[in-house]
């Protein structure tokens, strides 16, 4: 039972490089999103998706991109890496019933991103 | 800019002992109130999804009560256990854009042998 697949778990940077966090699930969910856990935070939105061909900004979406080419996957782009963005990197995906559902959310393990 | 609280920040237990935290949201903004819990290293699991009040779930020994009214949730361990050591997260679906949710920044619960 796969659920949401985060690669890679660790990664080191350095300033005004990029990268690319991968995520991958195989329970076809629409709903998609990436979050970021600062310490003394709750989880912040970055960016999500309901569909493939469809993305929106979350909370925290600068120096972030995504894409949504298949149900499957949906990567996070960091496009010019800043110590600001040392955090922990969450996917999750979900049924999408609309803005009023109640439906689970499932989590990846989390990638574990430090900027130097 | 919505507010989900939690209560207490972290709490340290002894192994049986029962405990209970709180989470509390503005109640003219509620759709559904989501709880987890995450150990570090792990994924965020989920426990309860609640819709309505007054709503009361159960998982074996934790449980979660409801009050859409007065905005809070609140969850209970019962003899709780050091493998139920966790940070416990509640989440907020407030109507918004494609029902994201807002998270408060959650109750580190240790239970010590």
């Amino acid at each position: 039972n796969a659920g949401v697949t985060q690669t890679p778990k660790f990664q080191v940077l350095k300033t005004g490089q990029s990268m690319t966090l991968q995520c991958a699930q195989d329970m076809n969910h629409e709903y998609m999103s990436w979050y970021r856990q600062d310490p003394g935070m709750g989880l912040r939105l970055i960016h999500y998706s309901v569909g493939a061909g469809i993305t929106d900004q979350g909370e925290v979406p600068n120096g972030y991109n995504v894409s949504r080419s298949t149900t499957e996957d949906f990567p996070l782009r960091l496009l010019s890496a800043a110590p600001s963005q040392t955090s922990v990197y969450f996917c999750a995906s979900s049924r999408f019933s609309g803005q009023y559902s109640g439906n689970t959310i499932y989590f990846g393990e989390g990638s574990w991103l430090t900027v130097v | 800019i919505l507010n989900v609280e939690q209560s207490p920040q972290s709490l340290h237990v002894q192994e049986g002992d029962s405990t209970n935290f709180t989470c509390s949201f503005p109640s003219s903004n509620f759709y559904a109130l989501h709880w987890y819990r995450w150990e570090t290293a792990k994924s965020p699991e989920a426990l309860f999804v609640m819709t309505l009040n007054g709503d009361e779930k159960k998982k074996g020994r934790i449980s979660a009560t409801l009050n859409t009214k007065e905005g809070y949730s609140y969850l209970y361990i019962k003899g709780s256990q050091p493998e139920d050591s966790a940070t416990y997260l509640c989440a907020l679906n407030y109507g918004g854009s494609q029902g994201n949710l807002i998270f408060g920044k959650g109750t580190k619960l240790s239970v010590k042998p």
